[in-house]
């Protein structure tokens, strides 16, 4: 079964609004999480590494006030694309590691923006 | 700057014959290296790893050959099999962060 799960699977949002991301480490607890981003047959972008407790470091190029990242918890981090417009859509992954031979990644969740 | 290059798009292999996906890289601080399989909008599944301390590791099909001089990694899945078919990331690491550095991907198709 999944260790990492992200919710939603799937989201359409309007463009201008948020949309949140959650990602949950079942079974474990997740001092890091990271974020990618996918686009259409292209690799997976590193976005962001995400803190437990602290705030997320950012990739050169994300825009963090766009990309809002929490990781209240040892078992959920979220991420919020704000003010999202059509060029935000794109598939979203996270992954969390149990130890540095370990990782495991959510489903990802794909973000269209209408 | 890509550190991490898969130069192949796309290889098709014939059922019960070898794949061999390569994977080079530019940054000599990578310390780990990591296979993964991947559907459209799906998350990675984990394949096989290797460490820089060694130049093979194996398990079950599929083989990972490290080459740090050349700083190349290849893959390789042997027999091949119509399963198989997916596309194929390789990732790079350095340092115990589970910050992870992807190649472009491979499409491997596997005809039966």
């Amino acid at each position: 079964g999944a260790v990492v799960s992200q919710h939603p699977s799937w989201v359409i949002c309007k463009s201008g609004t948020s949309v949140k991301i959650e990602c949950r480490s079942l079974d474990f607890q997740a001092t890091t999480m990271f974020w990618y981003r996918q686009f259409p047959k292209q690799s997976l972008m590193l976005m962001a590494t995400s803190n437990e407790g602290s705030k997320a470091t950012y990739e050169q190029g994300v825009e963090k006030d766009k990309f809002l990242i929490n990781h209240a918890s040892l078992t959920l981090s979220t991420l919020t694309v704000t003010s999202a417009h059509p060029e935000d859509s794109s598939f979203y992954i996270c992954s969390a590691s149990l130890h540095r031979n370990t990782i495991y990644f959510g489903e990802g969740s794909w973000l269209t923006v209408v | 700057d890509q550190q991490v290059k898969q130069n192949s798009p796309s290889l098709s292999v014939q059922e019960g014959r070898i794949s061999i996906l390569n994977c080079d890289y530019t940054n000599s601080m990578f310390d780990y290296f990591l296979w993964y399989k991947k559907y459209p909008a799906e998350g990675p599944t984990f394949l096989i790893s290797i460490s820089s301390i060694k130049d093979k590791n194996e398990d079950g099909r599929f083989t990972v050959f490290l080459n740090k001089s050349a700083k190349h990694l290849s893959l390789h899945i042997v027999p091949s099999q119509p399963g198989d078919s997916a596309v194929y990331f390789c990732a790079a690491s350095s340092g115990n962060t589970g910050k992870l550095i992807f190649g472009q991907g491979t499409t491997l198709q596997v005809k039966p």
